[in-house]
């Protein structure tokens, strides 16, 4: 069966530090692969796609960027993080044509 | 542009009371719907869904929902609340291709006892 992993579950970092959150699949290939973010009180805004290896698409302009090095790995990256990019960070997958997509557990990131 | 609205931010109804979250969006074609589930600290878990048919959609845990075209609804139903349906509750609606999902910003829901 397919699996989603994410990880850490919970990160504090300082403001001006760099931040890696990484995703990974298991159990299906060439899956389609989101970053949403969830920012306090609101709902879910999507941060990036990628419907193949290297190939990302950005929704919002942001301090944030995202790669996918290997079919099912997706990486959420920043150089310097600002105080805005707290919040929680979710991935999620999809099969080619699929009708659902599946969430991992999140990520908590407060940058203080 | 395509949006979702959730009307309540937070509702409390008592356990074995009846429950309805409210959903309206705004798109230009025959959406796909969803509700999702999130508990504290968690990801989201898929309730139900729709994309086409019957606009009575039944779900897991008991919940269903209702597509109504004419007021662009999906509002989430459920006859008796348990407690343990506490959580925040958000609606989506697919955005096209990708299954790039637009959400509402969600309703939290506290059950009494």
């Amino acid at each position: 069966s397919q699996t989603i992993h994410q990880w850490p579950a919970t990160l504090v970092q300082p403001v001006g530090s760099p931040l890696s959150l990484e995703c990974t699949v298991e159990g299906t290939s060439n899956p389609n692969l989101y970053w949403y973010r969830q920012a306090a009180g609101r709902g879910l805004q999507l941060l990036f796609y990628s419907i193949g290896i290297d190939q990302i698409s950005s929704e919002v302009p942001q301090n944030l960027s995202a790669s996918r090095p290997q079919d099912r790995q997706f990486i959420l990256s920043s150089k310097k993080l600002l105080l805005s990019d707290s919040g929680f960070y979710l991935c999620a997958w999809e099969n080619r044509g699929g009708t659902e997509a599946f969430f991992g557990q999140g990520t908590r990131l407060t940058v203080v | 542009a395509q949006s979702v609205t959730q009307p309540d931010i937070h509702i409390t109804v008592s356990e074995g009371a009846s429950l309805e979250l409210r959903c309206n969006y705004s798109y230009g074609a025959t959406p796909y719907l969803f509700w999702y589930v999130q508990s504290p600290g968690q990801g989201l878990q898929l309730l139900l869904k729709y994309f086409s048919g019957d606009t009575l959609v039944q779900g897991i845990k008991g919940f269903e929902a209702e597509f109504k075209r004419s007021q662009s609804s999906f509002n989430l139903r459920k006859p008796s609340v348990h407690w343990s349906d506490a959580a925040e509750y958000f609606c989506a609606v697919g955005a096209g291709g990708y299954n790039k999902l637009i959400f509402g910003a969600g309703t939290r829901l506290a059950v009494h006892p």
